[in-house]
């Protein structure tokens, strides 16, 4: 299974941008590329997925590195709603790799 | 559209018991997934199921099993309870499945006495 490095915790200001990094060296091919975040008291909430190219969506981008080996989330103006944790998740075709590591807590100050 | 919902919220058992959780998913839904939170853990699969078969399974023991019905709602069972299965369970639908988004519920957490 690909492993993810994620920082455990980073911490922004209110409107500013936020890049969430993750290490997935050891991912396939055919792995996508996930993030879910998860507020406090509240289940996981699906936030973008990618494979190969950036994506955009209206909740943030998704910067994917060439060799695929690390991956970017963009949260282009933090608020306070945007503090959880946030989790990459490479995902193989055969759905049976889908496992959150221990994610980035992000800290958004006002 | 009503998200997914999990029934109980809270539960307690003592170790030895056995318990049923609920999970109804999004209208349209087929795929249903079951995941365990802990502190210690962190968010853990434990199966998916998928028209009514399950499609794939995490590393937990055979204590943990689940089902699907007709209309998607799905059941998971814990057997002979341990003081570690105090934990958050969480459920999720998709449409087709792990690789699409998947909508969570807000869980139900068990305590074992």
């Amino acid at each position: 299974d690909a492993k993810t490095t994620q920082p455990n915790s980073m911490e922004s200001n209110e409107e500013e941008p936020v890049h969430l990094p993750c290490n997935h060296s050891t991912i396939s091919g055919t792995d996508y590329i996930h993030w879910y975040r998860q507020l406090p008291s509240q289940g996981p909430e699906y936030v973008i997925h990618g494979l190969t190219s950036n994506v955009n969506n209206r909740m943030a981008s998704l910067a994917i590195a060439e060799d695929r080996k690390s991956s970017t989330l963009i949260l282009h103006r933090a608020t306070l709603r945007d503090a959880a944790v946030y989790y990459c998740i490479p995902e193989g075709g055969n759905f049976n790799k889908f496992y959150f590591g221990s994610g980035t807590k992000l800290n958004v100050k006002p | 559209k009503a998200g997914v919902t999990q029934t109980p919220r809270y539960l307690i058992k003592t170790r030895g018991q056995q318990v049923t959780l609920s999970c109804s998913p999004i209208s349209g839904h087929r795929s249903v997934s079951w995941y365990q939170q802990t502190p210690g853990q962190g968010l853990q699969f434990l199966f998916e199921y998928f028209s009514e078969t399950q499609r794939n399974k995490g590393n937990f023991p055979g204590r943990f099993s689940g089902r699907q019905f007709s209309n998607s709602r799905s059941e998971m069972n814990v057997s002979t309870l341990e003081l570690g299965d105090s934990a958050l369970y969480l459920c999720a639908s998709s449409s087709q499945g792990l690789g699409q988004p998947q909508h969570f519920g807000d869980g139900t957490r068990l305590s074992i006495l």
